[in-house]
């Protein structure tokens, strides 16, 4: 079935320091992305539409210029979190549709993010 | 208003107990509506789709009731291994794959 990776898995950071992530589908074509977020006993939270070869589409609050979306390719998206400070920790999950297949979306495994 | 709400719970039962977990949401126009289940710190995992015919996969059955803009979950004969925290989750559009979440509702199943 279909599978999306997401890299790294957990990475901790510094204040001030940006953190990069990676989401791939590994066996077919996402045109398009999502970046959810997830604060401890929260939902996910939809942070942005990532679509491949045009500028990403933000949802109401979420700032564009500290979470950078680049959909460079048909099975690679990336959200950078620039400038990233101790309230950006949080789980940040991305999934993908595989449009061949009736599953509404599928998941990576989620990053966890903390900053120190 | 969330656009899906849910009973955060915990709901705390036995083994064997039947458990039902509801969902409410606020946009009608709402296509699809799905229930994933997410164990802690993973990612969320389709569990089933919901249609208002109803639907039953093995021990667990969902419905869905437009009208009243509802949606359920039962689980029956409750396993230790159905601990998790199950995801109401709304498509707005099948066009988009934009999924709307709800904030889950925990269960704990005890021996």
């Amino acid at each position: 079935g279909a599978v999306v990776s997401q890299h790294p898995s957990w990475v901790i950071c510094k204040s001030g320091t940006s953190v990069k992530i990676e989401c791939r589908s590994l066996d077919f074509q996402a045109t398009t992305m999502f970046w959810y977020r997830q604060f401890p006993k929260q939902s996910l939270m939809l942070m942005a539409t990532s679509n491949e070869g045009s500028k990403a589409t933000y949802e109401q609050g979420v700032e564009k210029d500290k979470f950078l979306i680049n959909h460079a390719s048909l099975t690679l998206s990336t959200l950078t979190v620039t400038s990233a400070h101790p309230e950006d920790s949080s789980f940040y999950i991305c999934s993908a549709k595989d449009w061949t297949d009736n599953s509404p979306l599928h998941f990576g495994n989620g990053t966890r993010l903390t900053v120190t | 208003r969330k656009e899906v709400e849910q009973d955060p719970g915990p709901f705390n039962v036995p083994e064997g107990a039947t458990v039902a977990f509801n969902c409410t949401y606020s946009n009608s126009a709402s296509q699809s509506f799905f229930w994933y289940r997410q164990d802690c710190r993973k990612e969320p995992k389709l569990l089933m789709s919901v249609y208002s015919s109803g639907n039953e996969d093995g021990r667990f059955t969902a419905q869905l009731n437009r009208a009243s803009q509802y949606i359920s979950l039962l689980i029956r004969d409750s396993k230790l291994s159905d601990s998790a925290t199950y995801l109401c989750v709304a498509d707005l559009s099948s066009n988009t794959g934009k999924l709307i979440f709800g904030q889950g509702t925990t269960l704990q199943v005890k021996p």
